[in-house]
């Protein structure tokens, strides 16, 4: 069973640091190209960064470029994003997905992670 | 930048078809996904390459795409498919997301 367990959200101060993980299992992780999508509370999906299954290529988008982190350790299985300069609409649900080749979609979700900025 | 463009609600009564549109230039060009949530949940993905259901997806679900315009398409809606709809397309290497939909059945 495909799985992806994300951790480390929490409060933050603006200017601050954050690091998401996102732990798969059920899968071949070194295989799939891994994707962050955030959610403001009542509002609609934005898409945030993608990595290439090997780490070689990253994509982000304007909003977070130069602040946002995206990267993975094959070995352990996991996704990160690292978070800094943190501002408060970055306040957010945090999803990480795993981008199916197969099916050119966002075919498995993590359970989210909830990042709050705030002083 | 590209934009996806949905209505911001939907109603349908039960047993009725509900469809759901999201425009964007020239989507007919490109595969476009749909994605349901439902309050407290994780997205889940219900349509794929503009037309196709995923395993567990009940047949119910359809999609087409054509000219600038993807619609999903729900015949005989049932309570349970009460949540919000997100459209998604990819623009060179970014994914982009139409602003949701959300589908009342009553």
């Amino acid at each position: 069973e495909v799985q992806l367990v994300q951790s480390g959200g929490g409060l933050v101060q603006p200017g601050g640091s954050l690091r998401l993980s996102c732990a798969a299992s059920g899968f071949t992780f070194r295989s799939y190209w891994m994707h962050w999508v955030r959610q403001v509370p009542g509002k609609g999906l934005v898409w945030v960064s993608r990595i290439k299954s090997d780490g070689s290529s990253t994509d982000y988008a304007d909003s977070v470029k130069g602040r946002f982190t995206i990267s993975r350790d094959n070995a352990k299985n996991t996704l990160y994003l690292q978070m800094n300069s943190l501002r408060a609409e970055d306040t957010a649900m945090y999803y990480c997905a795993r981008d199916s080749v197969v099916v050119t979609a966002l075919d498995y979700w993590g359970q989210g992670t909830l990042v709050t900025v705030s002083s | 930048s590209y934009e996806l463009t949905q209505p911001p609600s939907v109603s349908v009564s039960p047993g009725q078809t509900a469809s759901i549109t999201c425009s964007g230039d020239k989507l007919g060009d490109k595969y476009a996904c749909w994605y349901q949530q439902k309050p407290g949940q994780s997205p889940i993905l219900v349509i794929y390459q503009s037309n196709k259901r995923p395993s567990g997806i009940p047949e119910r679900f359809s999609g087409s795409n054509s000219g600038n315009t993807a619609t999903l398409t729900i015949t005989g809606t049932q309570a349970m498919d009460e949540a919000d709809y997100y459209c998604q397309a990819w623009d060179s290497s970014a994914v982009v997301f139409g602003g949701g939909t959300k589908l009342t059945v009553l």
